[in-house]
């Protein structure tokens, strides 16, 4: 079936460095990802969509300038979060669609992000 | 602006025992609704897609209804297995999706 890895699974940072997170679609070409952020016991909050060769659209509350997104290839997105404060501490999960006829969402395994 | 939520927050059961699992959203417009499975610090696993079109969805001991006109959805378990023990996740969109926080089970053996 369909795979979507992230990459790192895990990362520690000083507060005020910045950190990229990778999303792979392995075995289909994905024009659009998306980015979403998962607070400890709470649900799965959408922060952008991430296009392929044009600017992501951010959802309303998330800082385009301080979360990165890059969609350089049909195959990766990348996140950057920029001037990383502990607050940004949380888990980052990314999805693709493989199927347009469906919309069935793949998600990738998360990456925990831990600013110290 | 679409809102999820999922009934119960968690759910402790016997193994063996069948199940029902419950996410109402606020509108009928035209989406998917899909449910995941989500182990402890893990991503989502997709269980079951049910488009637009559709009322119910089966994998295995898994059934997933959903009726557009209440707002609500099911995810139904049978003969629950320890294994099961997860929280569940559902989701609303066409893409992008709206979810809601979730049902934690755990099915004691």
């Amino acid at each position: 079936g369909a795979v979507v890895s992230q990459h790192p699974s895990w990362v520690i940072c000083k507060s005020g460095t910045s950190v990229k997170i990778e999303c792979r679609s392995l075995d289909f070409q994905a024009t659009t990802m998306f980015w979403y952020r998962q607070f400890p016991k709470q649900s799965l909050m959408l922060m952008a969509t991430s296009n392929e060769g044009s600017k992501a659209t951010y959802e309303q509350g998330v800082e385009k300038d301080k979360f990165l997104i890059n969609h350089a290839s049909l195959t990766l997105s990348t996140l950057t979060v920029t001037s990383a404060h502990p607050e940004d501490s949380s888990f980052y999960i990314c999805s693709a669609n493989r199927d347009r006829g469906t919309r069935e969402q793949y998600f990738g395994p998360g990456t925990r992000l831990t600013v110290t | 602006k679409q809102e999820v939520t999922q009934i119960p927050a968690a759910l402790s059961v016997p193994e063996g025992e069948n199940l029902v699992l419950n996410c109402s959203f606020t509108d009928s417009a035209i989406y998917n609704l899909q449910w995941f499975r989500q182990d402890p610090g893990k991503g989502l696993t997709s269980l079951l897609l049910i488009q637009s079109s559709q009322r119910e969805q089966t994998s295995g001991r898994l059934n997933a209804s959903l009726d557009k006109s209440s707002g609500r959805s099911t995810l139904y378990i049978a003969a629950s297995q320890p294994g099961d023990s997860a929280t569940y996740l559902c989701g609303r969109g066409s893409e992008k999706l709206v979810f809601g926080k979730g049902t934690k089970l755990t099915v004691n053996p």
